[in-house]
């Protein structure tokens, strides 16, 4: 069976840094690209970055761009997001997902979700 | 860059059919996808390509994109208690290779 774990969300200074992992199990992790999506409180969804099955093509909504970045590590078949400079608009769950076509880069959507981790940035 | 309208928010009442719409400049010639997101819990993909469901969703929930109209749609028929979520539909921007989602529609079942 498929699962996404996410680990990391927690409480959060403006201006400070996190990191979120997500762990995955079930599936072959190295073969499918893995996106984070966010959600802040009573909003919608909203992209935030994705990394390629083979670590190559990493990808920022405008919003995190030169703030946050993703990697993974396949020894640990996770996907992390380090997120700086962090700020008010940055409070939401963060959810990982996976693409759903093997070894697609712009997989089209997504098959399997994390249940999610909050982050909240309050000082 | 890309934008998907949804309606906020729509009802039926129990055994009734909706329909929710995903609006977006030449939708018809990308495919659309839709997910349920129950209140507290992670989305759940309900629908891939238009028209396809993943196992395990039941017929009840259908889709369609004609190529002739600017919209998308999901359709739930016999509605229970249970379809009571937001629905998202989403797409790929091939012009800035990323995903797209819809502000998503609340359906509240009366």
């Amino acid at each position: 069976e498929v699962h996404l774990v996410e680990s990391g969300g927690s409480v959060a200074q403006p201006g400070g840094s996190q990191r979120l992992s997500c762990a995955g199990s079930g599936f072959m992790f190295d073969d499918y690209t893995i996106y984070w999506v966010r959600q802040a409180p009573g909003k919608g969804l909203e992209w935030v970055s994705f990394i390629s099955w083979d670590g190559v093509t990493v990808s920022y909504a405008d919003s995190v761009r030169g703030r946050f970045t993703i990697s993974r590590d396949s020894s640990q078949n996770s996907v992390y997001l380090q997120m700086n400079s962090l700020t008010i608009e940055d409070t939401a769950f963060y959810y990982c997902t996976k693409g759903a076509r093997r070894y697609d880069v712009v997989a089209g959507y997504f098959d399997y979700w994390g249940q999610g981790t909050l982050l909240t940035v309050s000082s | 860059s890309y934008v998907l309208t949804q309606p906020p928010s729509v009802s039926a009442a129990p055994g009734q059919s909706v329909t929710i719409s995903c609006g977006g400049n030449h939708i018809g010639e990308t495919s659309v996808h839709w997910y349920q997101q129950r209140p507290g819990q992670a989305p759940v993909l309900v629908l891939y390509d238009d028209i396809d469901r993943p196992s395990g969703i039941p017929e009840r929930f259908s889709g369609s994109n004609p190529g002739s109209t600017a919209t998308a749609t999901l359709t739930i028929s016999r509605v229970e208690a249970g379809d009571e979520a937001a629905y998202y539909c989403q797409v790929w921007d091939r012009t800035t290779d990323h995903p797209v989602f819809g502000g998503g529609t609340k359906l509240t079942v009366l």
